[in-house]
């Protein structure tokens, strides 16, 4: 059965610093990866997809990798800014079918 | 923009009322999700729809049922409220070969 890991569940950062976020999962087997950011009391916004035949995306500040071999993608957030304190979710989608696995998630705060 | 919007915020129902969650999008998506929110527990599947009247059960179906009458609408019923389904609920929709999941605003229901 897929699960999906997220460490830390929370993280508190100085403005300014680059940052790392981890996603685990169990099952190789999958049909892609997405980094979510969700604000408090409000739906998920997709960040970045990559799929199973991809190594990284990026877009602006944010750059996820993938690594399917050992189950491991990270999302490198540069250059923080409080404006990126959220709740950052992963979620696998399983080969084969519509289902997405979700972490859940690393919350994180900088501070100005 | 994709927009999905969910028909209400905030909800309070009685123990063993029927509830109705409503959940639209306005891009012609294919496939339609039902998810609830649970702190420590992420985000878990409950149903979702990849075309009209169809439906699959995602992991956690019981107490739940859904309707999908048009393309645009899929609505979570729960059949006899229980306290244990207060939750945050999240409606999202996707194109199947696109992928990406867009999401609602969520509803927020207390079940007293």
């Amino acid at each position: 059965k897929q699960e999906v890991t997220q460490i830390p569940a929370a993280l508190s950062v100085p403005e300014g610093e680059n940052l790392v976020l981890n996603c685990s999962f169990t099952d190789s087997a999958i049909y892609n990866l997405q980094w979510f950011r969700q604000d408090p009391g409000k739906g998920l916004t997709s960040l970045l997809l990559i799929q199973s035949s991809q190594r990284e995306q990026t877009s602006g500040r944010l750059n996820a990798s993938l690594d399917k071999s050992s189950g491991r993608s990270t999302l490198y957030i540069a250059a923080s800014q409080p404006g990126d304190s959220a709740t950052y979710l992963c979620a696998v989608r399983l080969s084969g079918t519509y289902k997405y696995i979700f972490g859940t998630g690393t919350r994180l705060k900088v501070l100005a | 923009d994709v927009k999905v919007t969910q028909s209400s915020r905030y909800l309070v129902k009685r123990t063993g009322e029927k509830v109705f969650l409503e959940c639209v999008q306005d891009m012609d998506h294919e496939n339609m999700f039902w998810y609830r929110q649970d702190p420590g527990l992420g985000l878990r599947l409950i149903y979702f729809s990849y075309d009209v009247k169809m439906k699959e059960k995602g992991d956690i179906p019981e107490g739940y049922s859904v309707s999908r009458e048009k393309k645009e609408r899929f609505s979570l019923i729960l059949e006899s409220a229980s306290t244990n389904q207060t939750s945050m609920y999240l409606c999202a929709s996707n194109y199947p070969a696109q992928d990406t999941q867009y999401f609602g605003p969520g509803t927020r229901l207390t079940v007293l």
